[in-house]
């Protein structure tokens, strides 16, 4: 199957600092969506991409869709101890079928 | 409220008794889909349904069945669940049939079997 691979697996940051994390495909994909999902729960839908070199941004988050279309960047400015989580990449392939990236898990220390 | 329903939240059972995850959507979404979440390898597709009647695996369908008779029920189906099926379980719903919109999520099921 398809796979989606996030980097870092995992970061311990202060409050207050910006994250970077991405997510890189072995084919090109025509949408990218990343998610946030909090213990206990399912994901849910933070920011989605459409095209190719698009910049979109929701709140503190800052989501790129790589130009190449094989991969995305998600960043998060001046964290809060609210923004744990593991975020994940996702993506209808050209298929029918809907892929998650492995996931980045984050933890903000206080 | 728009929401994505799975029961049951928690279910410990027995190598080979059948079992049923229910799943139900009041947002007349077209696709729905299951998925299982395990350590490490982030969210993996069982099955997807674009719409009634219509239904496809995903990447990791042995051992499970689904049926989409109804547009807002998708039930996950173990007919003789093994240990190797302990896993959390999530269904979700989409606007549009390749989920490009996002998923809605549900709560979560997890499963373990001894």
């Amino acid at each position: 199957g398809q796979q989606l691979n996030q980097s870092p697996q995992s970061m311990f940051i202060q409050e207050g600092e910006d994250v970077s994390m991405n997510c890189t495909s072995s084919s090109i994909f025509n949408t990218w969506l990343w998610y946030k999902q909090d213990p206990g729960e399912g994901p849910v839908l933070l920011i989605a991409l459409y095209k190719a070199g698009e910049l979109t941004s929701n709140g503190r988050l800052t989501a790129q869709f790589g130009i190449t279309r094989k991969d995305s960047f998600l960043n998060i400015s001046a964290s809060i101890p609210s923004d744990v989580g593991i975020y994940f990449c996702a993506g209808p392939n050209t298929g029918n079928q809907f892929y998650f990236g492995t996931g980045t898990s984050l933890t903000v220390i206080p | 409220e728009a929401q994505v329903t799975q029961n049951p939240r928690y279910l410990i059972t027995v190598t080979g008794k059948k079992l049923t995850v229910t799943c139900s959507q009041n947002m007349n979404h077209e696709y729905m889909s299951w998925y299982r979440q395990d350590p490490g390898l982030g969210l993996r597709q069982i099955y997807y349904s674009m719409n009634v009647e219509v239904t496809d695996k995903g990447d990791v369908p042995e051992g499970y069945k689904v049926s989409r008779k109804e547009k807002r029920n998708f039930p996950l189906i173990l007919e003789s669940p093994s240990p190797n099926q302990t896993s959390l379980y999530f269904c979700a719903s989409s606007l549009g049939t390749r989920a490009s919109y996002g998923y809605t999520f549900g709560s979560g099921t997890r499963l373990t079997v001894v």
